[in-house]
């Protein structure tokens, strides 16, 4: 994988529904990776830096995952809120500050 | 805290003329600041890099001619788009890191959507 690809594109979710997105970026000369979460006509919000193959993090009901030998990271919802409705975006950075992202998963929460 | 606003948050202007958008850490010094670029239906691409005190770095394809960067101090990146071209029309953001941040986290501006017409 040369780039950060984001799947799927779009969702839509039921409300109380729990989903997972997939970010896979190059493994090699990987630092971090980044998770944000991107409402309409706001400013990304950081949600999650990861660094260590394995990692787990979590914040209430978003959690994360990260393979850095495979190159993916899943991002968890569990019980999906209409106000969960955003556009989650990957980045991936090799130490130099220089995010590649990806082109994000739009997830709508229908109540 | 780790504010970052930017202004404007759109703007319209006729194709020739140059329209210049700013970026400021609200409750934080960045010695660096980025400016991406997003056009419809692709991701974020880093088009620059402002370095406070000293000329920006740009990526490869991005004209520094066209695309001016200045950052007066530690909390103000400016982007001018000079001579602007329907072309040009896009979504500018801007993100910085904290100094002496732990982590390579930036901060994201709301955005500008310029249109050039």
């Amino acid at each position: 994988i040369l780039n950060v690809e984001q799947s799927p594109q779009s969702l839509h979710v039921q409300e109380g529904d729990s989903t997972n997105f997939t970010c896979s970026f190059p493994s090699s000369n990987f630092y971090a990776l980044h998770w944000y979460r991107w409402e309409t006509a706001k400013s990304p919000e950081a949600l999650f830096v990861m660094t260590l193959n394995g990692d787990e993090k979590k914040k209430g009901r978003i959690s994360a995952t990260l393979n850095t030998k495979e190159g993916y990271s899943y991002l968890y919802i569990k019980g999906s809120q209409p106000e969960d409705s955003a556009t989650y975006l990957c980045a991936s950075t090799s130490g130099t500050y220089k995010y590649i992202f990806g082109t994000g998963t739009r997830l709508k929460v229908l109540a | 805290g780790a504010v970052v606003s930017q202004h404007p948050s759109w703007v319209i202007c006729k194709s020739g003329t140059s329209v210049k958008i700013e970026c400021r850490s609200l409750d934080f010094q960045a010695t660096t600041m980025f400016w991406y670029r997003q056009f419809p239906k692709q991701s974020l691409m880093l088009m620059a890099t402002s370095n406070e005190g000293s000329k920006a770095t740009y990526e490869q394809g991005v004209e520094k001619d066209k695309f001016l960067i200045n950052h007066a101090s530690l909390t103000l990146s400016t982007l001018t788009v000079t001579s602007a071209h329907p072309e040009d029309s896009s979504f500018y953001i801007c993100s910085a890191p904290p100094i002496a941040s732990s982590t390579d986290t930036q901060y994201f501006g709301p955005g500008t959507r310029l249109t050039v017409l």
